[in-house]
């Protein structure tokens, strides 16, 4: 099993829809969760991150996590064709939403948001 | 945000020549700095940790000869492909650590090697 796993989609919703974007982890994987969006071609840029159980909202975006499950996802209300990206989550060993070294991130799920 | 910067953002070479890829904190001191490679379509596989002031760590499979890194002071980390072939050809990340210890990625280089 690999330490991050993605839905590698791809994903394709409507404008003003909520994408949903999930993750899972393998034990190895540590405390803290990222998530990252890239657009073709450039590098990927932090979106949120989220180390506790339970809800984080920023804006559009809501992180979710359940390490019970060791499952990590992102949902995006109010969809636009702005966010149409590869989307990475990635597992950082600091707790408390840092990371001291090595990021292990999942293969990235490609969102597409349709007029 | 922190701002991480990458020179240059893209080159082409010949095989066999060594191409320098220059990694630097903008607003920030960065006593560690990652390097990723990534392929069409595949995500980022971490290479390296860049630390100031002491060799770098390669993660396995990497070949540490071929690919040199320098991290000579707290804004700055060079990686060095050397000899490059090919089968090099890839977008290389850098990222940088602050001291709340959030990693934020440099704009990619990508490298074609002919």
């Amino acid at each position: 099993q690999k330490e991050v796993e993605q839905n590698s989609g791809p994903l394709s919703v409507p404008e003003g829809a909520i994408a949903s974007l999930n993750c899972t982890y393998s034990d190895r994987v540590s405390q803290s969760f990222f998530w990252y969006r890239q657009y073709s071609g450039k590098s990927p840029e932090l979106i949120m991150s989220i180390y506790s159980n339970g809800d984080k909202e920023d804006g559009r975006f809501t992180a979710q996590l359940n390490k019970a499950s060791q499952y990590v996802s992102l949902l995006i209300r109010d969809s636009q064709p702005s966010d149409s990206a590869t989307y990475l989550c990635a597992g950082g060993d600091g707790a408390g939403g840092t990371s001291y070294g090595k990021l292990t991130f999942g293969q990235g799920t490609i969102l597409t948001v349709h007029p | 945000g922190a701002v991480v910067s990458q020179h240059p953002s893209w080159v082409i070479c010949k095989s066999g020549t060594s191409v320098k890829i220059e990694c630097r904190s903008l607003d920030f001191q960065a006593t560690t700095m990652f390097w990723y490679r990534q392929f069409p379509k595949q995500s980022l596989m971490l290479m390296a940790t860049s630390n100031e002031g002491s060799k770098a760590t390669y993660e396995q499979g990497v070949e540490k000869d071929k690919f040199l890194i320098n991290h000579a002071s707290l804004t700055l980390s060079t990686l060095t492909v050397t000899s490059a072939h090919p089968e090099d050809s890839s977008f290389y990340i850098c990222s940088a650590l602050t001291n709340e210890k959030t990693q934020y990625f440099g704009p990619g280089t990508r490298l074609l090697v002919l």
